[in-house]
């Protein structure tokens, strides 16, 4: 089965700090990373996309992809108590699906 | 991207009743997607809806319990059927966004709780 794992967390970072968030998978031909952003209550919202090994940067927010390990992570900078929210990882594994995992909750204190 | 309604946002149901949730796209879409979200769990695709075919249910999934119809290239329902209080969820739809492939949008998602 595959499978997308995250700590569940919540992981807590002080403001101004920086945040990783990480994910691992299992299947090796997948090609396509997301990370969403989801506010309580609301619906999930994109922030990053990376399709290729290395770094990927969005202001203050960048991806990293590395496929030999099978991992992604979602570090934000200059973290603000506007980005508490659960963090959730998504990767394409067949055409358009989406498995997405079990998401990491990530509290910014002021 | 697409901008996508869904309606109810929220509803509180019996047990054994049935509910049908709708989903409106402002763009036609070739692919619509139903998500559930079990409170405090993540998102797990419940079907992919296809327009002219029948749905494409995940494993798990029947089209039993969660009929679905798209009647055409910007709409959708999904049916919950005689629901018990294990249905509680959040249910959203959603599409893939114009702008880049395998991208995923998301309505606001409808609230059941079931009693």
């Amino acid at each position: 089965q595959k499978e997308v794992e995250q700590n569940s967390g919540p992981l807590s970072v002080p403001e101004g700090a920086i945040a990783s968030l990480n994910c691992t998978y299992s299947d090796r031909v997948s090609q396509s990373f997301f990370w969403y952003r989801q506010y309580s209550g609301k619906s999930p919202e994109l922030i990053m996309s990376i399709y290729s090994n290395g770094d990927k940067e969005d202001g203050r927010f960048t991806a990293q992809l590395n496929k030999a390990s099978q991992y992604v992570s979602l570090l934000i900078r200059d973290s603000q108590p506007s980005d508490s929210a659960t963090y959730l990882c998504a990767v394409d594994n067949a055409g358009n699906m989406l498995t997405f995992g079990g998401g990491t909750r990530l509290m910014v204190k002021p | 991207s697409a901008v996508i309604s869904q309606k109810p946002s929220r509803d509180i149901c019996q047990r054994g009743t049935s509910l049908t949730i709708q989903c409106q796209v402002d763009s036609q879409v070739t692919m619509m997607f139903w998500y559930r979200q079990q409170p405090g769990q993540s998102l797990t695709l419940i079907a992919t809806a296809n327009q002219g075919s029948e749905a494409t249910y995940e494993s798990g999934f029947v089209i039993d319990k969660f009929p679905i119809s798209r009647p055409n290239l910007t709409f959708s329902t999904l049916t919950v059927s005689n629901m018990s209080p294990e249905d509680s969820s959040i249910y959203l739809c959603s599409v893939l966004a114009i702008s880049g492939a395998n991208v995923l949008t998301f309505g606001a998602g409808s609230r059941l709780t079931v009693l």
